[in-house]
């Protein structure tokens, strides 16, 4: 079985710019996480996708957005680049919303913004 | 809001049993204790998952206690390889009402 799948490996960007990220889950899977972890620290939930929906959102302002697809992968877009965006950005996915679902996570998109 | 507070840093000797506590005063009644594993630059990896008493699977042991305010994962003769970050996460953390917290975590230095 495939696991959850992240790209690009690595994105580089300037200030300013706009960054996509893409997701696709493990197959069967329905909800799609977001999270970021700035370099050294830990884990900052961003956004979570349940069957095409936005189903909840962490404390980041509106230039991260994001939207899942009928095939239930998704896309998070940063938009206005800012320094602090660079981190790494990881994927999760799982069967539904639950709060005892197991997620599974993807290898993550390395964001550097210059 | 379940905060979780988990020490940040503990260090081992292979062939060690090691025991990393977790607290969450405020965990309600129908949160589960999950704890995940992470190695440098890779997403995290499930471990193990708990309501109440004792679990066991392959890799660890999760004990929690009968207040459920705390939790102690137990990870048995360990070697190199258990190197990581480990995060307890507690929760119905994905309903609309809930924050998703994953906490810094506890950054475990296993020495030959």
């Amino acid at each position: 079985e495939a696991g959850v799948t992240q790209s690009p490996t690595h994105l580089i960007k300037t200030r300013g710019q706009q960054a996509t990220l893409r997701c696709s889950p493990i197959s069967g899977h329905t909800s799609v996480y977001w999270y970021q972890q700035a370099l050294g620290l830990g884990l900052q939930f961003l956004l979570w996708y349940d069957e095409g929906e936005e189903r909840n959102r962490g404390n980041f302002p509106p230039r991260f957005s994001g939207r899942q697809f009928p095939n239930y992968s998704s896309e998070l877009n940063v938009n206005a680049l800012e320094l602090e965006d660079s981190a790494l950005y990881l994927c999760a996915s799982s069967y539904s919303g639950g709060g005892t679902d197991t997620q599974y996570f993807g290898p993550g998109t390395r964001l550097t913004v210059l | 809001l379940a905060k979780t507070t988990q020490p940040i840093s503990m260090d081992s000797y292979e062939g060690q049993e090691v025991n990393i506590t977790c607290s969450h005063n405020n965990i309600a009644t129908n949160d589960y204790i999950t704890w995940y594993q992470q190695f440098p630059s890779q997403g995290p990896r499930f471990i193990i998952q708990g309501y109440k008493t004792k679990v066991t699977n392959e890799v660890a042991s999760l004990f929690i206690p009968a207040d459920r305010k705390s939790s102690t994962l137990s990870l048995p003769r360990v070697s190199l390889s258990d190197t990581a970050v480990y995060y307890c996460l507690v929760g119905a953390l994905y309903s609309s009402a809930s924050k998703i917290i994953f906490g810094s975590g506890t950054r475990l230095s296993i020495r030959p």
